[in-house]
């Protein structure tokens, strides 16, 4: 067990509808990481918050939106779906992300299923 | 543009043997490499990490190798035990400021057999 809960674990919606994915991070982590892992790919990073601040953004659509909340659990959502968001999406949280960085624990992710 | 690529999306090695996985990087500023292992339906597995300033770290049955002119690092498992069959992913952190993020490989799949 990491230590990162993801919900909810899966996801079945139709096309143009909008999924909220909650993140709650491993305690005493400040970073908060959302990845996407669709079929036979890799983890496409999508996004960083810091202590409730985005630090970093990488290919995120914008259709996707992500905040982290004073209690530094984080939300990532997805709207207008479509059938090609249907993907693994995890989130990983670490200590912080200056000086030597520290390893992301990652959660089990929420498997998303869009028709 | 991947910056972090495994060119070997799948390994099978006899359990006893060693296991070495490969993975190159593009972007010169990287600063810290990680290998995570990840089975089905479940997260990935933090395994053992490497700063760019050194070019070896062993932790028990793992040793990663760090060959910064050639941008390379490779995972070393020895003796591979068919529990390590899984999918390990390369991944490596540049520091921008006060933000680090994780960019990682498309991974490869180790199998190992009886």
């Amino acid at each position: 067990d990491s230590g990162v809960t993801q919900t909810p674990k899966h996801l079945i919606t139709a096309t143009g509808q909008r999924v909220t994915l909650r993140c709650s991070p491993r305690s005493g982590d400040l970073s908060v990481y959302w990845y996407q892992q669709s079929l036979d790919q890799g983890l496409q990073f999508l996004i960083q918050y810091y202590n409730g601040e985005e630090r970093a953004k990488g290919n995120i659509l914008e259709r996707f939106s992500a905040q982290q909340f004073p209690d530094l659990h984080s939300e990532l959502n997805l709207s207008s779906l479509e059938l090609g968001d249907s993907a693994l999406y995890f989130c990983a949280s670490s200590l912080g992300p200056t000086g030597v960085v520290a390893e992301a624990f990652f959660g089990q992710g929420t498997r998303l299923t869009v028709v | 543009d991947q910056q972090v690529k495994q060119n070997s999306p799948s390994l099978s090695v006899q359990e006893g043997r060693i296991s070495i996985l490969n993975c190159d990087y593009t972007n010169s500023m990287f600063d810290y490499f990680l290998w995570y292992k990840k089975y089905p339906a479940e997260g990935p597995t933090f395994l053992i990490s490497i700063s760019s300033i050194k070019d070896k770290n062993e932790d028990g049955r793992f040793t990663v190798f760090l060959n910064k002119s050639a941008k390379h690092l490779s995972l070393h498992i020895v003796p591979s035990q068919p529990g390590d069959s899984a999918v390990y992913f390369c991944a490596a952190s540049e520091h921008t400021g006060t933000a680090s993020k994780l960019t990682f490989g498309t991974g490869t799949r180790l199998q190992v057999t009886l």
